[in-house]
């Protein structure tokens, strides 16, 4: 079956620290990978997308690279901001259907 | 414009009223879920169409009824909640959904007070 996991969280860090948020799934088939970001009282926004393997979705600093041979799709970013406080979801989506599945979720605190 | 509206931002309703959400998307897309989020909790699939039929039904109470009046607009149509109803009532859309792969693209969601 599908499923994802990441790291618990929260993940407390400073302005302008390293982020990585682990995440790894198991599929069948060859899924399209996905961060999602969700600030307070909002919905999800896309953050990066990558549809097959050695693929680097990248925005806004954020980048992550589909790795096969390890099932894993980390969340990197070099220099976080105050601003980039909010939970992110990594999602798969199977090539067959296009219904996600989620990890559970991780909460970023940058503090000043 | 990858934007997914939904209305209305916030709603408390009494466990006897009956009330809908609605959302709209104008990107031409034929795909069209809706989800239920708790706190802390990543969204739960509840229902899906495709070209305004409904594909998937995650065994959702009745008390729950989509409807999606054309490929534009998906409603939930509420009737006889629970208080454990309270959440965050997200519609997304996608291009398509068989062949799987797409981005889904999330509305503000409805923030639902059940009392």
């Amino acid at each position: 079956g599908n499923s994802v996991t990441q790291m618990e969280g929260p993940v407390t860090l400073s302005e302008e620290a390293f982020l990585t948020i682990n995440c790894t799934y198991t599929a069948t088939g060859y899924p399209s990978l996905f961060w999602y970001v969700q600030y307070p009282g909002e919905g999800l926004q896309l953050l990066l997308k990558a549809t097959k393997a050695d693929d680097k979705g990248s925005n806004k600093g954020f980048e992550a690279t589909y790795r096969k041979e390890t099932t894993s799709f980390h969340l990197e970013k070099g220099s976080v901001q105050v601003s980039d406080s909010a939970v992110y979801f990594c999602a798969l989506s199977d090539r067959d259907f296009n219904k996600f599945y989620f990890g559970s979720g991780t909460k970023l605190n940058v503090k000043p | 414009d990858t934007e997914v509206t939904q209305t209305p931002k916030h709603l408390v309703m009494g466990m006897t009223n009956k009330k809908s959400l609605k959302c709209e998307q104008h990107m031409g897309h034929r795909a069209m879920y809706w989800y239920k989020q708790k706190a802390k909790k990543p969204p739960e699939l509840m229902f899906v169409y495709s070209y305004e039929k409904l594909s998937i039904n995650e065994s959702v109470p009745s008390r729950f009824s989509p409807e999606c009046p054309n490929s534009s607009l998906l409603n939930l149509h509420l009737h006889a909640l629970q208080p454990e109803d309270s959440a965050l009532y997200l519609c997304a859309s996608s291009h398509r959904l068989a062949g799987g792969g797409d981005t889904q693209y999330f509305g503000p969601g409805t923030r639902l007070t059940v009392l």
